[in-house]
């Protein structure tokens, strides 16, 4: 079964706009949240990733927010450009354990 | 480039039949992980191997295996293939065991059953 749910499966937003892509998780011994990032023909690359001692991390654009209690977390991309236009992951594991869990993948697409 | 190296590119096989895919790992690389991407299960973890012994199982099938070589190469091995078989594997490596220390993924194998 999915371990991590995602949502929405697609979005667009028109450039300059914000991105918002959520994600929520059962396992409690979760312990390392990484963003991927996916174009057409090219693996996943690591977009941003958080541990849950934090509730925000950002890194330019890209904004994660997590929130603990909830067992949710979530991708904010700013002022969401062209180039940004992508499938998202994200992702989930316990640190010490050699596997990620993926969410479905959200389509962004954003219109000139 | 990210430095991890997938061959072939595309595969097309017919069912029934056997097929290995390849990956070369970034440079000091010493884990492997492989996965499965379909439109249906998204990405699965199949497997991982760490400096040539495997470390890690996931939702692989019995009808599959891999190795990971002695200069640390890995390659999967798909065989009594299926239409289901048809997606995207990719292989991943990292630097030790851990996620902390960077997971960078190929461009993946497609791979058509027909």
């Amino acid at each position: 079964q999915q371990q991590v749910k995602q949502s929405p499966q697609s979005l667009i937003v028109q450039k300059g706009g914000i991105s918002i892509i959520n994600c929520a998780y059962e396992n409690t011994a979760f312990d390392y949240f990484p963003w991927y990032q996916q174009f057409p023909g090219k693996g996943p690359a690591l977009l941003i990733a958080i541990r849950p001692d934090v509730s925000e991390k950002k890194e330019g654009r890209f904004t994660i927010s997590f929130n603990k209690s909830a067992k949710q977390f979530s991708l904010h991309i700013m002022d969401s450009q062209p180039g940004d236009s992508a499938t998202y992951f994200c992702a989930a594991s316990k640190d010490r354990d050699y596997k990620l869990s993926f969410g479905a993948g959200t389509t962004v697409t954003v219109r000139a | 480039d990210s430095g991890v190296t997938q061959t072939p590119k595309h595969l097309i096989t017919a069912t029934g039949q056997r097929v290995t895919l390849r990956c070369s790992p970034r440079s000091g690389d010493l884990s492997v992980y492989w996965y499965q991407q379909s439109l249906d299960q998204g990405l699965q973890f199949l497997i991982q191997y760490y400096n040539g012994e495997e470390r890690a199982k996931g939702n692989i099938l019995e009808r599959f295996s891999a190795q990971q070589f002695p200069d640390l190469h890995s390659e999967l091995n798909l065989s009594s293939l299926e239409l289901g078989d048809s997606a995207l594997y990719f292989c991943a490596s990292s630097a030790a065991q851990g996620l902390s220390y960077g997971y960078t993924f190929g461009s993946g194998t497609r791979l058509t059953v027909v």
